[in-house]
């Protein structure tokens, strides 16, 4: 598998509820970044977290990172359905660059 | 809007010619980048400009010709593509780029779908 895997590959939920998608890597990095793609908006960066960061907040987003297990969480509290989109992590891994994007997860926000 | 511009936003091309993709950043920004989306792979960072010097080059074939001539304008020039290029290819910038990382958020372009008959 590559590294800056999203999981799950989709997910629906209702407007209001929670949504938490995963990204997993394989190697040691220097940061890890979400993105949101859609139709609409084209490509965003959300958050950028640093290896030595734990957790980071950007209004309903959280980001969490455990290098322990080489894995991140992306939350997205109180969906919206202009939260529908693709959501991606790319790991920046040490040693210079390589900056490796994952397949992405697709996110649908019924109303 | 970003403050990222790109033109044209749709290219056709034939294999034998050559054109480029322009990029235009309005943020005061230091770094560039050209990435490459294709329909089933994932996104793909191509060339990274720190105050208009090359500085990383993630081996992007020949056929591809990146141009930074000042701090705001990027360029990608193209030439002899194989249909395969067809993809849409993105541009990005941010205020720095350091040490073969990203270190704060980019701001990306429309993008430029290109078509490679």
């Amino acid at each position: 598998s590559q590294q800056g895997e999203e999981d799950p590959q989709a997910l629906s939920i209702q407007e209001g509820e929670n949504a938490t998608m995963n990204c997993s890597y394989k190697t040691s990095i220097n940061n890890l970044q979400w993105y949101r793609q859609n139709s609409g908006r084209g490509l965003v960066h959300l958050i950028l977290i640093r290896s030595n960061e734990r957790e980071k907040h950007s209004g309903r987003l959280r980001v969490t990172l455990d290098t322990s297990k080489k894995s991140s969480s992306l939350l997205i509290t109180a969906s919206r359905a202009a939260d529908t989109a693709s959501y991606f992590c790319a790991t920046d891994a040490t040693g210079g660059f390589k900056t490796i994007f994952g397949a992405g997860t697709r996110l649908f926000v019924k109303a | 809007e970003t403050g990222v511009t790109q033109t044209p936003r749709h290219l056709v091309m034939g294999m034998t010619n050559k054109k480029s993709l322009k990029c235009e950043q309005h943020l005061g920004h230091n770094a560039m980048y050209w990435y490459k989306q294709s329909a089933k792979k994932p996104l793909e960072l191509m060339f990274v400009y720190s105050l208009e010097e090359r500085v990383e080059n993630n081996s992007v074939p020949s056929r591809f010709s990146p141009e930074c001539p000042n701090s705001s304008h990027l360029f990608l020039h193209l030439h002899t593509l194989q249909p395969e290029d067809s993809a849409l290819y993105l541009c990005a910038s941010s205020q720095e780029w350091a040490s073969g990382s990203f270190t704060d958020t980019q701001y990306f372009g429309p993008g430029t779908r290109l078509t490679v008959l």
